[in-house]
């Protein structure tokens, strides 16, 4: 129930294009989403973050959709670059205990 | 700019030793948190703290402990190094609510 489920393990994407990270969560009592994004050889960055009462969210090229009835979200990358190449983290916490619960990671190649 | 500082960049130490990963944030955030990666396991949390003193056990918390005097500062200690511990070890801390902040990470190999 703690966990967050994080698909595809590896994604291939030609430069300019959508790349799409999918996450799936069980426990209804998580209310923070936030995704990660970490470079080699440094820690995890917030990239950005949603709450279950929206159902989207835009920051420059990245947005993140989210479907709480089938408890899924999802990061979008428009326009992916090759400095987009990184590892992706989805991720969930819950107001009463503030733990960060992280999915297994995507590694992302945007092809030059 | 907020800042997560952890003490080492790359650590070796032998089997059986006690080793002290240090983590000190400049944000006064409540919250703070040790995960160790792996690859292809993510991030797996060990301790946390949300506030001086207090701890609470993640995943994966045997074979550690943790220490959180003041509240900018929290320390994993493993008592009993082993080479199972070998690992990426990341601190992170956060404001009630918000989002996480990570230090580089520690790189501990255990001989």
């Amino acid at each position: 129930q703690q966990q967050v489920k994080q698909s595809p393990q590896s994604l291939i994407v030609q430069k300019g294009g959508i790349s799409i990270i999918n996450c799936a969560y069980e426990n209804t009592a998580f209310d923070y989403f936030p995704w990660y994004q970490q470079f080699p050889g440094k820690g995890p960055a917030l990239l950005i973050a949603i709450r279950p009462d929206v159902s989207e969210k835009k920051e420059g090229r990245f947005t993140i959709s989210f479907n709480k009835s089938a408890k899924q979200f999802s990061l979008h990358i428009m326009d992916s670059q090759p400095g987009d190449s990184a590892t992706y983290f989805c991720a969930a916490s819950m107001n009463r205990d503030d733990k960060i619960i992280f999915g297994k990671g995507t590694r992302l190649h945007i092809l030059p | 700019d907020v800042k997560v500082t952890q003490s080492s960049r790359y650590l070796v130490k032998r089997t059986g030793e006690k080793v002290f990963l240090e983590c000190v944030q400049d944000m006064d955030h409540e919250n703070m948190f040790w995960y160790r990666q792996d690859p292809g396991l993510g991030l797996r949390l060990i301790y946390f703290s949300y506030d001086v003193k207090m701890k609470e056990k993640g995943d994966i918390p045997e074979g550690y402990s943790v220490s959180r005097e003041k509240k900018e500062r929290f320390s994993l200690i493993l008592e009993s190094a082993s080479t199972n511990q070998t690992s990426m070890y990341l601190c992170a801390s956060r404001s009630t609510l918000g989002g996480g902040f990570f230090g580089s990470g520690t790189q501990l190999s255990v001989l």
